[in-house]
Formats: structure tokens, C-alpha cells, sequence
């Protein structure tokens, strides 16, 4: 297995344009987690999907943020309007029920 | 609710010293612990879970209940060691503490 994939790896947008995260898990896993990453606030998680349900958005930081995983192999993160605070590396982790959670190699987004 | 605390931001060892990074939890039930590691710019990615007791890159983790903690050691540190060390607490979702930068100079 490929291990999570995120894309793109980098993103440099203009403040107020939308911004969407993609993320495919490891095949068969059925826990799906979004994380951001800031020099700040270090890990934060956002929210999570079991089965493709949300479970817990309580991460989320505002409105702006809404995140859908429309099937068991795909996720997205979407944020409308960006705004410069944004910038930081989100990161999607997978995993299968209690097992080991595995990370992608991340989305370094910038807002400008 | 679950907590997770690293007090050191950042922790600085020589080449061949010993390191210990400090990780203690607060949680009601029987906590499962882990410590991942983030080199430069790469993911997260599992250093070692506390119940496979194992001893990976020479690191090893000893889960002591009384004190709640979970401190992550190695009794000689590598300049290959250097990178953000981050404790986590498992329930439902992983919980992490805000991370621990090691630093190892020659």
C-alpha cells in the first residue's frame, strides 16, 4: 500500500480564494483524521470521520472550515475564504479501529 | 477528559548522553499510550505503542501508572535522533501534547 495520500503537497493561494485538501487513506482502514500543524498551537486535530460519518468537528476553527468524505477512499478539507491565519501543514491519518494510526506526508499551505 | 503534557518545548543533548523526554497523561480509564516522531519536514510517523513493549531505534517507553506518565529514553543519543518527539493518548482519537523538539550536537 502506498501509505495516506494527501495533494496537493503544497499551496500558495491569495487570501479569500477557497482552498481544497484532498486526502485518500489506506485501503481498508475505516478511522479518517484531519490535523493541522502551526509553530503555535503544534498538532491540532480538526475532526474525524468513522465509516465516512463525522464524529467529532469539535477541531474545526470557524465556519470557514467544512471538511466531507463522500466514500470509504476519499476526504476532503475545505476552506472558504482563506485568510493568512490558515497558513500551517494539514496533515490526514488513517486507521483501523484501535490499530496503529498512519499519517500522510502533509499540506503546506500558504495564504498570502 | 483526556490530557496529554510534555513540559519541555525543546530538550538539547550531546552525541553519546542519555535523553529522556518526559510525557505524563491524565485519563480516567486504562490509557494506551504512544510516541510518534517527526523528522524535518516529513510526517509523523509511530515510534513505539506501550503495548508491544518494544524498543525501536534504541528508544524505549515505560508505561508507570502511579506517576501517569509515559517517558520516551535512550541511554546514548544520535545525531539521526534529532526531531519533534510527540506523546499521544488513545481513545477513540489520538490525543497529542504540544511536542518536544530534540536537539543532538556533536
Amino acid at each position: 500500500d502506498a501509505g495516506v495520500i494527501q495533494s496537493p503537497r503544497h499551496e500558495v493561494t491569495e487570501m479569500g480564494q477557497e482552498v481544497t485538501l484532498r486526502c485518500k487513506p489506506i485501503s481498508g482502514h475505516d478511522y479518517l483524521f484531519w490535523y493541522r500543524q502551526t509553530m503555535m498551537r503544534g498538532l491540532e486535530l480538526l475532526i474525524y470521520f468513522n465509516n465516512n460519518v463525522p464524529i467529532d468537528d469539535s477541531g474545526m476553527p470557524e465556519d470557514r472550515f467544512s471538511a466531507k468524505m463522500p466514500n470509504a477512499s476519499f476526504s476532503t478539507l475545505k476552506i472558504q475564504p482563506s485568510e493568512p491565519r490558515d497558513s500551517a501543514v494539514y496533515f490526514c491519518a488513517s486507521r483501523l479501529a484501535a490499530d496503529t494510526q498512519y499519517f500522510g506526508p502533509g499540506t503546506r499551505l500558504t495564504v498570502l | 477528559a483526556q490530557r496529554v503534557t510534555q513540559p519541555e518545548k525543546l530538550l538539547s543533548v550531546f552525541k553519546g548522553a542519555p535523553v529522556e523526554l518526559k510525557c505524563n497523561y491524565s485519563y480516567s480509564g486504562s490509557p494506551e499510550l504512544f510516541w510518534y516522531v517527526q523528522y524535518s519536514r516529513q510526517r509523523l510517523q509511530l515510534l513505539l505503542r506501550h503495548i508491544s513493549r518494544e524498543s525501536i531505534k534504541g528508544f524505549t517507553a515505560d508505561l508507570n501508572k502511579g506517576e501517569t506518565s509515559f517517558h520516551l529514553k535512550k541511554p546514548f543519543a544520535q545525531e539521526e535522533d534529532s526531531a519533534m518527539y510527540y506523546c499521544a493518548l488513545s481513545e477513540d482519537k489520538l490525543t497529542f501534547g504540544t511536542g518536544t523538539q530534540l536537539k543532538v550536537e556533536l
